[in-house]
């Protein structure tokens, strides 16, 4: 199985700050990786496939980077809407990963 | 729009068996693959299973093989997950969602239905 090893866990930020959450596969994965935000209570969002693209709809704010086994994401100017947990996925092969997580919270 | 509702959920025993259920609408459901997510609470989120949409080809996380089965009905847009031999770290909010495109990730998801396995 891929594992997938976030980092931070958590992270203290202000409104406009850029923040940037890496995630790494004990695999290769090529490009396929996606990133979502969740807040409590609600369920995940896709914001980042296939390691860059961005969703519809999604903050050109956010954005991702990387391949094979090392990937970032970015929000470049944070807003009081992004706090929330941030999870990597790969979506290379079964069985499904996901991240740890990492929390995005206020300063 | 798509949408995408959970029913089933509920307090089960240890040993027990649950099915969940989720009504798909919006979309064209035979053309994409679903499957359901967990989140235990306060915890992280864990793939559980994945249909193709024809039905034809099922995946399930080891933690979870031999005792859940998915299975689909593209004549009524729905997909369901029957989970036998319950145990209590199967406690979870479970999602459904909607692959997007022919990718093994999700852009769809539902609200969630808690299942809680406890004496």
């Amino acid at each position: 199985d891929i594992q997938m090893t976030q980092s931070p866990s958590s992270v203290s930020a202000s409104v406009g700050d850029r923040v940037t959450i890496t995630c790494r596969a004990s695999q290769g994965l090529s490009s396929w990786l996606a990133w979502y935000q969740q807040k409590p209570g609600k369920p995940p969002k896709l914001l980042i496939y296939a390691a860059s693209s961005l969703q519809s709809g999604v903050p050109s704010r956010f954005s991702g980077s990387g391949s094979g086994t090392d990937f970032t994401l970015t929000i470049s100017s944070l807003q009081p809407e992004d706090f929330a947990t941030y999870y990597c996925q790969q979506a290379n092969s079964f069985p499904l990963t996901f991240g740890g997580g990492t929390k995005v919270e206020i300063k | 729009e798509v949408q995408l509702l959970e029913s089933g959920g509920g307090l089960v025993q240890p040993g027990g068996s649950l099915r969940l259920s989720c009504a798909a609408s919006g979309f064209t459901f035979s053309s994409y693959a679903m499957s359901w997510v967990r989140q235990a609470p306060g915890k992280g989120l864990e793939w559980v299973s994945t249909i193709r949409g024809n039905g034809g080809n099922t995946y399930y996380a080891d933690s979870v093989k031999g005792r859940f089965t998915i299975s689909r009905d593209n004549s009524k847009n729905t997909l369901d997950l029957q989970m036998n031999s319950l145990r209590a770290e199967d406690t979870a909010v479970y999602y459904c969602a909607k692959s997007k495109e022919w990718l093994r990730l999700w852009d769809y998801w539902g609200q969630g239905t808690l299942v809680t396995v406890s004496s």
